[in-house]
């Protein structure tokens, strides 16, 4: 069975430093993974996604994260942090289309940002 | 464009009203979503359409029951509900499950509070 799991429940920063946020995930096979953001009582926005065509992911608002299958990591980072950037992240993996495709969450980081 | 609409944004209903939540999307996409998110945790998946049919039901309590009435809207129907099902209540679709497809895109979710 996939799984993940989200190394920091909470991760705070100061505005213009590096943001590391950490994801480890489990499964058979080449995972479909996804990270999504979610700021204080909103939805959750895609900032990026992997599925195999390159390790390197480059998401929005300048986030990328990087796929290290011998690690069974994909953890995301920004070079600069922004105050916009303060909000609850969750690393996804998806299950495969014979298991319901469904997402399976991590359980959270939530980055704060100091001016 | 990759809108998915949720209306209304904040409910408030007593244990014994009947109330319904809608969802709307204009991407053409054939897969729809509900899920459930209490404070501070992920999303939980409670329902999944395709192509307007019900394919999963994670065991929600029957107080809580779906309609698709054509592949752009969906529909949640709330009855006899308890305090312990306030919640974010988010809706999310996908042009499928598989490859390209399967990206989820959320709306802004409705806040419920049972009293």
């Amino acid at each position: 069975a996939q799984s993940v799991t989200q190394l920091d429940s909470h991760v705070s920063v100061s505005e213009g430093t590096p943001v590391l946020l950490r994801c480890n995930y489990s499964s058979s096979y080449s995972p479909s993974l996804f990270w999504y953001v979610q700021h204080p009582n909103k939805g959750l926005q895609l900032l990026l996604k992997y599925t195999s065509a390159a390790t390197l992911v480059k998401g929005i608002n300048g986030f990328e994260a990087e796929f290290k299958k011998s690690e069974t990591s994909f953890h995301l980072t920004k070079p600069s942090a922004h105050m916009s950037d303060a909000a609850e992240y969750f690393c996804v993996v998806r299950t495969f289309y014979n298991q319901g495709g469904k997402l399976i969450f991590g359980q959270g980081t939530e980055l704060s940002v100091k001016p | 464009d990759t809108e998915v609409t949720q209306t209304p944004k904040h409910l408030v209903m007593g244990m014994t009203n009947k109330k319904s939540l809608k969802c709307e999307q204009h991407m053409g996409h054939r897969a729809m979503y509900w899920y459930k998110q209490k404070a501070k945790k992920p999303p939980e998946l409670m329902f999944v359409y395709s192509y307007e049919k019900l394919s999963i039901n994670e065991s929600v309590p029957s107080r809580f029951s779906p309609e698709c009435p054509n592949s752009s809207l969906l529909n949640l129907h709330l009855h006899a509900l308890q305090p312990e099902d306030s919640a974010l209540y988010l809706c999310a679709s996908s042009q499928g499950f598989g490859g390209t497809q399967e990206t989820q895109y959320f709306g802004p979710g409705t806040r419920l509070l049972v009293l």
